[in-house]
């Protein structure tokens, strides 16, 4: 069965830096690239970003070029996202997912992480 | 860029309706269209790809069609357990990007 299982909720202050976890479990870790979706409180999905777990090449949205960071490691199957100079308008869900089918949709989800950004 | 506009933002709708949600494309795209379901505080479920192709599991009274600019999902019946929000989302081969609609919040009437 595979599993994305996201590390817990966090409580940010403005200016510094969130790193989240998502370990899979269920498929090769390699064989998938990594996503990561970000969803502001009553707003809409909006795709960050991704990394391929195969060789470490990253895409990410032009907004947040610059201060998204998503990484793989192969020894513990855990995607990680980082999220740097956070402001409020970064308080969202965070989720990764992946496309074990066709590469083009996310059919498999984690839990989400919820990160507030207040001071 | 390829811009996604979804529409109706919202509907409301009785049991055993059809209801229609359609994604625009600003220019031609390829069948690279998928739908998602998110209910209330849940995760996304994936429920069509590949424009018509409906994913395991999924009842069959949801359906995608569509083609160049124009895509739309279908839920043939409208169920109550059918309350959620709808996205529809694009990927983009050169650069590679996913990109969703702005969302349907589908209602009970």
């Amino acid at each position: 069965e595979v599993q994305l299982v996201q590390s817990g909720a966090e409580v940010k202050k403005p200016g510094t830096t969130v790193k989240i976890s998502c370990k899979v479990s269920g498929y090769t870790f390699t064989d998938y690239y990594m996503h990561w979706v970000q969803q502001a409180p009553g707003k809409g999905l909006e795709w960050m970003g991704f990394v391929d777990p195969e060789d470490g090449e990253t895409e990410y949205l032009e907004k947040f070029q610059g201060r998204v960071t998503i990484i793989a490691d192969t020894s513990t199957d855990t995607a990680y996202m980082e999220l740097s100079s956070l402001r409020s308008e970064d308080t969202a869900v965070y989720y990764c997912a992946t496309a074990t089918g066709n590469p083009d949709s996310f059919d498999y989800w984690g839990q989400g992480t919820l990160v507030t950004v207040s001071s | 860029d390829i811009q996604m506009t979804q529409s109706p933002s919202s509907l409301s709708a009785s049991v055993g309706d059809r209801v229609t949600i359609t994604c625009r494309a600003s220019q031609g795209i390829n069948n690279y269209l998928a739908w998602y379901q998110q209910k209330p505080g849940k995760v996304p479920k994936l429920l069509i790809y590949t424009a018509s192709t409906l994913q395991s599991g999924v009842p069959s009274r949801f359906s995608g069609s569509g083609s160049g600019t124009d895509f739309t999902l279908t839920i043939s019946s409208l169920q109550p357990e059918d309350v959620a929000t709808y996205y529809c989302q694009y990927y983009n081969s050169a650069p590679r990007t996913w990109t969703f609609g702005q969302g349907t919040k589908v209602e009970i009437k």
